[in-house]
């Protein structure tokens, strides 16, 4: 079953810790990108990687880490600089294909609270 | 840099009523345009696109969109609209750059149908 897997579901942080949100994707798709959501503000990209070992940051990226060694997994770090962390988390990969035609596919998305 | 905004934010009609979601960008070169639904409890997924050709595009669910370049507008329409429409609508933008794919995405609209 081909798609983009999120886990967990729901994750509690306390303060001062670091938590990590997985993202795994079995579509051999190239690129992979984490959003914030938050109510009335849409998506916000906060990293991006368009190949393995190489990734960018988006429009929020203070507060989170990333990484990408291998073409199917993406992990977001939200670390404890990252002040307002509460937010529902989107995972999203595209392929390939002629510039701009960059359809996304997105995972169910993973809801953070700070305890 | 781009932006994209849906100055709707919750629209709230009955049952066979007709639909226009309005999305306006910044940009004044190429672009690529994208609609993307989220319905409650499911992924976000693609509803319709627009590289190039005909500017009105068809997506599912019998949902259309218009790109009016003069406007900077790519507004989204559904001529009767069911109680399954019920979810949140979001415009995305991409500017076509070899190799610095990444969307963004407007604010979007709460869609709520009345039976």
């Amino acid at each position: 079953d081909g798609g983009i897997t999120q886990s967990p579901k729901y994750l509690f942080r306390k303060e001062g810790q670091n938590v990590t949100l997985s993202c795994e994707q079995n579509l051999n798709h190239d690129a992979m990108y984490w959003y914030r959501q938050d109510p009335g503000q849409g998506l916000r990209l906060i990293y991006y990687s368009q190949i393995v070992n190489d990734f960018q940051k988006g429009d929020i990226a203070e507060g989170y880490s990333v990484s990408r060694e291998k073409k199917e997994s993406f992990p977001l770090t939200v670390t404890s600089a990252q002040k307002n962390p509460t937010a529902f988390y989107l995972c999203a990969s595209s392929p390939r294909g002629r510039a701009g035609e960059n359809i996304q596919y997105f995972g169910a998305g993973t809801r953070l609270s700070v305890l | 840099a781009q932006s994209v905004s849906q100055h709707n934010h919750h629209v709230i009609l009955s049952e066979a009523a007709s639909l226009e979601l309005g999305c306006n960008y910044s940009y004044g070169g190429t672009v690529n345009l994208f609609w993307y639904v989220q319905y409650p409890g499911q992924h976000l997924q693609l509803l319709l696109k627009y590289f190039s050709g005909d500017p009105l595009v068809k997506g599912i669910k019998g949902f259309e969109a218009e790109f009016i370049k003069s406007k900077f507008s790519f507004n989204l329409r559904k001529p009767s609209v069911q109680w399954s429409d019920t979810a949140e609508y979001f415009c995305a933008v991409n500017v076509p750059n070899f190799g610095n794919e990444k969307l963004t995405f407007g604010t979007g609209t709460r869609l709520t149908i009345i039976p």
